[in-house]
């Protein structure tokens, strides 16, 4: 029973124009929702999170969006720039100190 | 970057033998991970530690099992390798309470059972 999906497994753009990266969750009784950021033969780095209290949070390029009654998080890259090209998961945290992963979404940023 | 190192970074083994996986962190953090990445699952938990000689099981603990004698070193051992543990192994570290709950990631490694 997957808790966070991302339904989509991968997202091309063109450099300069708007990512958007979907995650849905089927339970409420979370505390935060991350996104993290991988590149190949590395670790998972955090980018980006928000509280459940929360429907925006936003970090330079990065907006992330949280709509509660659809139990949906977004992660906005604006603009894209070919550098963001990765793997991004989002995550979910709530009650105790264990994160859930999504299955992850490749983003390639085309020059 | 959190100093977190893991050990080895890549290992080829063989079904039946016994693998250890070392996660070293230098930042004194209390909580500790060990997760795998497989295509089409994601980053799954397997074990975590919560203090010394403290360990609690994840979604998918079967066939692992884990060690922390010290705060900076948690241990992640096949007992008998199979090949569906062949899989890119990641360690974390992060220090609750309060809030958000950001884990830091080591680098991984890479085991092969053949």
């Amino acid at each position: 029973d997957q808790q966070v999906k991302q339904n989509s497994p991968s997202l091309s753009v063109q450099e300069g124009r708007i990512s958007i990266l979907n995650c849905d969750y089927t339970n409420s009784m979370f505390d935060y929702f991350l996104w993290y950021k991988k590149y190949p033969a590395e670790g998972p780095t955090f980018l980006i999170s928000i509280s459940s209290i929360k429907d925006k949070n936003e970090d330079g390029r990065f907006t992330v969006f949280l709509n509660k009654s659809a139990k949906h998080l977004s992660l906005h890259i604006v603009p894209s720039q070919p550098g963001d090209s990765a793997v991004y998961f989002c995550a979910r945290q709530g009650g105790s100190e264990k994160l859930v992963f999504g299955k992850g979404m490749k983003l390639t940023v085309n020059p | 970057d959190a100093g977190i190192t893991q050990s080895p970074r890549h290992k080829v083994t063989e079904t039946g033998t016994p693998v250890t996986l070392r996660c070293h962190q230098t930042e004194n953090h209390r909580y500790m991970y060990w997760y795998r990445q497989d295509p089409g699952h994601g980053l799954r938990l397997i074990h975590y530690s919560y203090g010394v000689k403290d360990t609690d099981k994840g979604e998918v603990s079967d066939g692992y099992s884990v060690s922390r004698s010290k705060t900076e070193d948690f241990l992640l051992t096949l007992e008998s390798a199979t090949s569906s543990q062949t899989s890119v192994y990641f360690c974390a570290i992060n220090n609750p309470p309060g809030g958000t709950d950001t884990q830091y990631f080591g680098p991984g490694t890479r085991l092969t059972v053949l």
